[in-house]
């Protein structure tokens, strides 16, 4: 079965400090790839996604991520954490569906 | 106005009652989903419909049922609540025509059972 994992379910960082937040999947066949943020108390908003145009995707916020198909990987980067940040991220995967796979999330602190 | 509205925002009910919560979209797409969050896990699919005429059961539709009233109407019924249906319940909605398959998700309903 197609699979998504986050690997660290809290990621704390100060701000200023580079984030790295990262996602594996698991699929035999090129997939859609997304990162959806969850700000407390609200819903979960777009942060980017990997439709096969382009490894390297900019996203809100200043928030982008890489492709590397070799490592099945699809890693979420930011240069500069701001408070702001603090939120659940969370990877998901349409592999050759239309049904989204969700990892289960990392929660990322900011520290001043 | 939000795209995606969800109804309530926050429910609280006892072991026992049945339930609804209720799903709108102004986006036009034809499809839309219903899923459960719970600390730890992420989100999970329980059903999803790509018309007026197609329901389908997601990964964990055991205890609920759905029903589509029209293109923009999605709900979600819990027939006999028990407490570990206790979870936050986000609708969400896609376009077939996208072909990325992007989803747009609602703020969500934050349900407790006691």
């Amino acid at each position: 079965a197609q699979s998504v994992t986050q690997l660290g379910s809290h990621v704390s960082v100060s701000e200023g400090a580079l984030v790295l937040l990262r996602c594996n999947y698991s699929s035999s066949v090129p997939p859609y790839l997304f990162w959806y943020v969850q700000y407390p108390n609200q819903g979960l908003q777009l942060l980017l996604k990997y439709t096969s145009a382009a490894t390297l995707v900019k996203g809100i916020n200043g928030f982008e991520a890489e492709f590397k198909k070799s490592e099945t990987s699809f890693h979420l980067t930011k240069p500069s954490a701001h408070m702001s940040d603090a939120a659940e991220y969370f990877c998901a995967v349409i592999p050759n569906t239309d049904k989204l796979i969700f990892g289960t999330g990392t929660r990322l602190q900011v520290f001043p | 106005d939000a795209d995606v509205t969800q109804t309530p925002r926050n429910r609280i009910t006892k072991t026992g009652k049945r339930i609804m919560l209720e799903c709108s979209q102004t986006k036009g797409h034809d499809r839309m989903y219903w899923y459960r969050q719970d600390p730890g896990l992420g989100l999970r699919l329980i059903y999803y419909s790509f018309d007026v005429k197609d329901i389908n059961k997601g990964e964990i539709s055991d205890g609920y049922s759905v029903s589509r009233q029209a293109q923009a109407k999605f709900s979600l019924s819990l027939e006999s609540a028990i407490p570990n249906q206790t979870a936050l319940y986000f609708c969400a909605t896609s376009d077939p025509r996208d072909s990325t398959y992007e989803q747009y998700f609602g703020p969500g309903t934050r349900l407790t059972v006691t």
